[in-house]
């Protein structure tokens, strides 16, 4: 078991950048969802997937940021522009009913 | 918007001794009730998780507490190591059989040699 796998570790872009982030969940789990980790704001579920449909994205904090689960193997979390206030750390959690959440090792995301 | 108060932000503790820490929710789906271990430069994992229908339950050294009246719940870890030394995080469901957990601050825990 693989576990769940984000890429890249870590992201240094400028502000006005698009920034992509990418998940791959543990093979089998059917939700899948995007936090935010912040030493002001401790972790933020940002939008969470069932069967690869959005079913809650009301943590998602403005309209630059999108995410997409285009099959049960794939998820992106896109900023557009990206601004220096979304310096974080994001994770991406996989789960299955009954299982509780595995997390990957997050994208340092650093905006200048 | 729901919240789940975490307590202590940060705790020392002698190798040995017991580390305690506390959570207490608001209204919330009775699911499961997890703790999350965070090692610095990794994402949370799972430490230990109870089910609202006991009031305890042990893993070697970890023990949850689960106060369902007083919507508190709290870890224990016995015979406090230096490798626990971690950040902790308590979660609570929000919504029934969805798993969508809201998550507490954190306590960072330093165990002295």
């Amino acid at each position: 078991d693989a576990g769940v796998i984000q890429s890249p570790r870590h992201e240094v872009t400028e502000m006005g950048q698009e920034v992509t982030l990418r998940c791959k969940p543990i093979s089998g789990h059917n939700s899948l969802f995007w936090y935010r980790q912040t030493m002001m704001r401790g972790l933020e579920l940002l939008i969470y997937f069932n069967n690869n449909v959005p079913i809650d994205d009301s943590g998602m904090p403005e309209d630059r940021f999108s995410a997409k689960m285009p099959n049960a193997s794939f998820s992106t979390l896109k900023i557009q522009p990206s601004e220096p206030r979304d310096s974080a750390v994001y994770f991406c959690a996989s789960s299955y009913p009954g299982s509780p959440l595995h997390f990957g090792n997050g994208t340092r995301l650093t905006v200048t | 918007q729901q919240q789940v108060k975490q307590s202590p932000q940060s705790l020392i503790v002698q190798k040995g001794g017991i580390s305690i820490i506390n959570c207490a929710y608001e209204n919330t789906a009775f699911d499961y009730f997890p703790w999350y271990q965070q090692f610095p430069g990794k994402g949370p994992a799972l430490l230990i998780a109870i089910r609202p229908d006991v009031s305890e339950k042990k893993e070697g050294r970890f023990t949850i507490s689960f106060n369902k009246s007083a919507k508190q719940f709290s870890l224990h870890i016995m015979d406090s190591q230096p490798g626990d030394s971690a950040t902790y995080f308590c979660a609570a469901p929000t919504t029934s059989g969805t798993y969508k957990y809201i998550f507490g601050t954190g306590t960072r825990l330093k165990v002295l040699a």
